[in-house]
């Protein structure tokens, strides 16, 4: 099946500094992919929609300007938490829908990355 | 607006005995349909998923799900557990939309015992 690979899965930061993950789809092309956010034992919440080549879309509720994400081929997307703060501290999941698959409406999901900050 | 609601926070079964997780959903059209499994500290692992088709649906390590359109219901069973099978399950919906992600349950921790 597909593979969406996201890395660093794991990354520890001080408090006030930036960290940015990045999610790649690793065999298919995908026009959009979504970044979900998942504090521990909860569900995936839905952060923002990344557009290849276009401004996200984020969730009501969820600072454009503290995660910035940039998607700028068909198969990367970033996102870059900004000044970041222990609150923060979460797991972070992306996944993408194969655009030429994009009537199934199944996600590939990447295996996520736990943000810790200090 | 698509929801999904996953009435149980834990579902505790006998490993050999059937197990059931329940996913009722609210959606405008017609959905789509997921489970996912999460072990610790993992990703999503795909399950299985209605399109369309037939109401029964048999995906991976022997689960099934059965799309029930009139109780708005798609609950994940296994006819036989496994201690393995203890993991966080997720139920989703999306539509048939470009661009539309899916949307989660809150997830149903299984427990199985030996």
């Amino acid at each position: 099946g597909a593979v969406v690979s996201q890395h660093p899965s794991w990354v520890i930061c001080k408090s006030g500094t930036s960290v940015k993950i990045e999610c790649r789809s690793l065999d298919f092309q995908a026009t959009t992919m979504f970044w979900y956010r998942q504090f521990p034992k909860q569900s995936l919440m839905l952060m923002a929609t990344s557009n290849e080549g276009s401004k996200a879309t984020y969730e009501q509720g969820v600072e454009k300007d503290k995660f910035l994400i940039n998607h700028a081929s068909l198969t990367l997307s970033t996102l870059t938490v900004t000044s970041a703060h222990p609150e923060d501290s979460s797991f972070y999941i992306c996944s993408a829908r194969d655009q030429g698959k994009a009537g199934t409406g199944e996600l590939f999901f990447g295996e996520g990355s736990r943000l810790t900050v200090l | 607006a698509q929801s999904v609601a996953q009435p149980e926070d834990q579902v505790n079964v006998a490993e050999g005995n059937p197990l059931t997780v329940k996913c009722t959903y609210s959606v405008s059209g017609n959905p789509y349909l997921f489970w996912y499994v999460q072990y610790p500290n993992r990703g999503l692992q795909f399950l299985l998923k209605y399109i369309t088709g037939d109401n029964l649906v048999k995906g991976s390590y022997g689960f099934e799900a059965e799309f029930n359109k009139s109780q708005t219901s798609f609950h994940l069973k296994k006819p036989s557990a496994l201690v393995s099978d203890s993991a966080l399950y997720f139920c989703a919906v999306s539509v048939n939309q470009a661009g539309t992600a899916l949307i989660f349950g809150k997830g149903t921790t299984l427990s199985v015992s030996s």
